[in-house]
């Protein structure tokens, strides 16, 4: 099946920092990729799609400047938390839909982020 | 309102016993549904997807969908400890959302041995 990854997997920063997240679609072609938070015990909120060679498009409530995202190339996005604090502690998962058949949809590992 | 309701449980059955879990959602206009499962600290995994009312069968999983009550519903039948995580519901397909999927908060299932 179809294999998206995130990296880093975990990741600790200092608030007032900086954090790039990685999702890569590692055997087919993702023009739409999908940005989720999810905080400890609830569901997944959507955060932004991420659209390559156009700019992402963000959720009511999600602050543009401080979740930038950048979708490169057919099969990278990134997503930068930038100036992280404490509230911004959470799991980040991203999907990727596959080009071939827009109906499917992957999920990244995740990658944990922890801001002290 | 959520526009998709889901009990978060927790759920515990015993081994062997069917797990039942279900989701209401609030768009008439949603016409694909999912079940995701997720394990402790990492990504969700897809186990069932469906398009319109109806049911679809893959193994020990039963999803069913009935649009008129806006209703869906997972079964697993003979459950087994390997199966204890949280299951999400989720829907697609409104069409000015397409893609963006509306989850609902996830009920987490215990099958003890």
């Amino acid at each position: 099946g179809a294999v998206v990854s995130q990296h880093p997997s975990w990741v600790i920063c200092k608030s007032g920092t900086s954090v790039k997240i990685e999702c890569r679609s590692l055997d087919f072609q993702a023009t739409t990729m999908f940005w989720y938070r999810q905080f400890p015990k609830q569901s997944l909120m959507l955060m932004a799609t991420s659209n390559e060679g156009s700019k992402a498009t963000y959720e009511q409530g999600v602050e543009k400047d401080k979740f930038l995202i950048n979708h490169a190339s057919l099969t990278l996005s990134t997503l930068t938390v930038t100036s992280a604090h404490p509230e911004d502690s959470s799991f980040y998962i991203c999907s990727a839909r596959d080009d071939r058949d827009k109906d499917e949809q992957y999920f990244g590992p995740g990658t944990r982020l922890t801001v002290t | 309102q959520k526009e998709v309701e889901q009990d978060p449980g927790p759920l515990s059955v015993p081994e062997g016993a069917i797990v039942s879990l279900n989701c209401t959602y609030s768009n008439s206009a949603f016409q694909y549904f999912m079940w995701y499962r997720q394990y402790s600290r990492k990504g969700p995994e897809l186990l069932m997807y469906t398009y319109s009312s109806g049911n679809k069968e893959d193994g020990r999983f039963t999803a069913q969908v009935d649009k008129s009550s806006k209703y869906i519903s997972l079964f697993i039948r003979d459950s087994q400890p390997s199966d204890s995580a949280t299951y999400l519901c989720a829907t697609d397909g409104a069409e000015d959302s397409w893609g963006k999927l509306q989850f609902g908060a996830g009920t987490q299932v215990v099958v003890t041995p």
